[in-house]
C-alpha cells in the first residue's frame, strides 16, 4: 500500500540553526501540507502547497519557515532558525485531490528536538 | 453527574464492550467533520468523515454522530478491540481548504483484555 514517508524520523538540533525535514508523498498526490503536534498538545495545520505553491499558511508559519518541492517526489519543510518552541511532531500529509472527503495520508512525522 | 457529552481525555474499556469519544468544536462555520486515529508513533489516520447537512453516518464497526445546535460531534466504535488502543481527535474544516482542519483535544483510548 502506498505511504508518506518522512525523515528523519527524529532530529536534535540547536537553537538558532537551519533545520530541513523532509517528505515523500504518494505518488500520485498532488495536495501537500505540513502539521505540527507540540507534545501534548493539538496537531496544528502549517501550510498547504499545490501546483509548486503554497495556496494556505497558518499564522505559525511565519518567515521562519518555508516549503519548497524540488524535485518531482519530495516536499520539505525548512525551519530557518530553530527557536526551543519549534520542537514538535512535524507531520506531512498528501491528497489526491482537494476535494475535502478524499482522505488524506499522513507520514509517520519527525520528531524535531531544539535544544 | 452525567457525563454523556463531555470529552475525556483518556476512556478505558473492556474487550467487546462499546466505545463513545466525544468532542466539542468551536467553529460554527464550519460544515466537515473527520475522526482521525493516532497510534504511538504513528501519523493521524482517517477513520471517518461526516458533513454538515448529516447527523449520524456509519462504517465499519464506528459510527459518527453530530450535533451542530451543541457543537458537538461523538464517535462510537462498536465491539471495542485492542487493536482500537489508540489517541482518537476529532478535526473540523469551515472552508474549502481541505487540509486546513482545526483540531480536538485527543481521547486516549485503552481497550483491556
Amino acid at each position: 500500500e502506498p505511504e508518506v514517508t518522512q525523515t528523519p524520523s527524529h532530529q536534535v538540533t540547536q537553537m538558532g540553526q537551519e533545520v530541513i525535514l523532509r517528505c515523500v508523498p504518494i505518488s500520485n498526490h498532488l495536495y501537500f501540507y505540513w502539521y505540527r503536534q507540540i507534545l501534548g498538545q493539538k496537531v496544528e495545520f502549517l501550510v498547504s502547497f499545490y501546483n509548486n505553491e503554497i495556496s494556505e499558511k497558518s499564522e505559525i508559519f511565519d518567515d521562519q519557515f518555508s516549503v519548497e518541492r524540488p524535485d518531482g517526489s519530495n516536499f520539505t519543510l525548512k525551519i530557518r532558525s530553530t527557536k526551543l518552541e519549534d520542537s514538535a511532531m512535524y507531520f506531512c500529509a498528501s491528497r489526491n485531490t482537494g476535494v475535502r472527503n478524499t482522505e488524506a495520508f499522513f507520514g509517520q512525522g519527525t520528531r524535531l528536538t531544539v535544544v | 453527574g452525567e457525563s454523556v457529552g463531555l470529552h475525556l481525555p483518556t476512556l478505558s474499556v473492556q474487550e467487546g464492550d462499546n466505545s463513545i469519544i466525544n468532542c466539542a468544536y468551536s467553529n460554527s462555520a464550519s460544515d466537515y467533520f473527520i475522526w482521525y486515529k493516532q497510534e504511538s508513533g504513528k501519523g493521524p489516520q482517517f477513520i471517518i468523515d461526516i458533513r454538515s447537512n448529516m447527523d449520524k453516518r456509519q462504517g465499519q464497526r464506528v459510527t459518527v454522530l453530530l450535533n451542530k445546535t451543541v457543537k458537538h460531534l461523538s464517535l462510537q466504535i462498536a465491539a471495542t478491540q485492542p487493536g482500537d488502543s489508540a489517541v482518537y481527535f476529532c478535526a473540523e474544516i469551515a472552508g474549502t481548504n481541505a487540509g486546513k482542519s482545526t483540531f480536538g483535544d485527543g481521547t486516549t483510548l485503552t481497550v483491556k483484555p
